[in-house]
């Protein structure tokens, strides 16, 4: 599975943009790039994927080079409510050709938010 | 409306019992995941299955056991043999075929402590 670096922690002023950067130098051709974000005792909620595109999507933007080695999570207008923690995970399809493959957590980024 | 759902939300187990934690889910997937997450952590898969009457061990799968017997369901028991059980359990799910990139859904998780 390839592996995904980020930045352990970042701040984002409320209003502005928060943009999240990730490494994923040894993706392969048919890994997905996610991202989720998790509030303190709750589930993982998914945000965004994609594949070599730049995708969009009502809660944020992912931009992915054109190399597929690192991508970055765009939350346009940053609110409070969007302190988390940020997962950039890449998924891993099964010799089969279908998309179920495990997924591998790194640390995540802690993003806060502050007015 | 379709999701996971996962019971009990908080679970007090003492030491050498064996517990089991519930996880259904109605989106008609066919792949589902156990994950643990420590305090400040990030999520360590455990076991994972790609279909009915299959499944896999995951990174830290040492003390655990599931069972998958029906597409919706994915039991996780904890044994007696756990070192360390008490952490946040996360089930999740994902389906679909192709190389699209499947969403991937999590529930709102299991906190299991043991006294």
């Amino acid at each position: 599975d390839a592996k995904t670096t980020q930045p352990t922690s970042m701040d984002c002023a409320e209003g502005r943009a928060a943009n999240l950067p990730c490494n994923h130098s040894t993706i392969s051709g048919n890994e997905y790039v996610y991202w989720y974000r998790q509030i303190h005792s709750q589930g993982p909620q998914y945000i965004i994927h994609g594949l070599k595109n730049n995708e969009t999507n009502e809660m944020a933007s992912l931009i992915i080079t054109e190399d597929r080695k690192s991508s970055t999570l765009i939350l346009p207008h940053a609110t409070l409510r969007d302190t988390a923690v940020y997962y950039c995970i890449v998924r891993v399809a099964n010799a089969g050709g279908t998309s179920y493959g495990k997924l591998t957590f790194g640390q995540g980024t802690i993003l806060t938010v502050h007015p | 409306d379709g999701g996971i759902t996962q019971s009990p939300k908080y679970l007090f187990r003492k030491e050498g019992q064996n517990v089991t934690l519930s996880c259904e889910q109605n989106l008609n997937h066919d792949a589902m995941y156990w994950y643990r997450q420590d305090p400040g952590q990030g999520l360590r898969l455990i076991y994972y299955s790609q279909i009915v009457n299959d499944f896999q061990k995951g990174d830290i799968a040492e003390g655990y056991s599931v069972s998958r017997e029906k597409k919706e369901s994915f039991p996780l028991t904890v044994t007696s043999a756990q070192k360390n059980p008490t952490a946040f359990y996360l089930c999740a799910s994902s389906g679909g075929q192709g190389l699209s990139g499947n969403t991937i859904y999590f529930g709102e998780g299991s906190w299991l402590t043991v006294v």
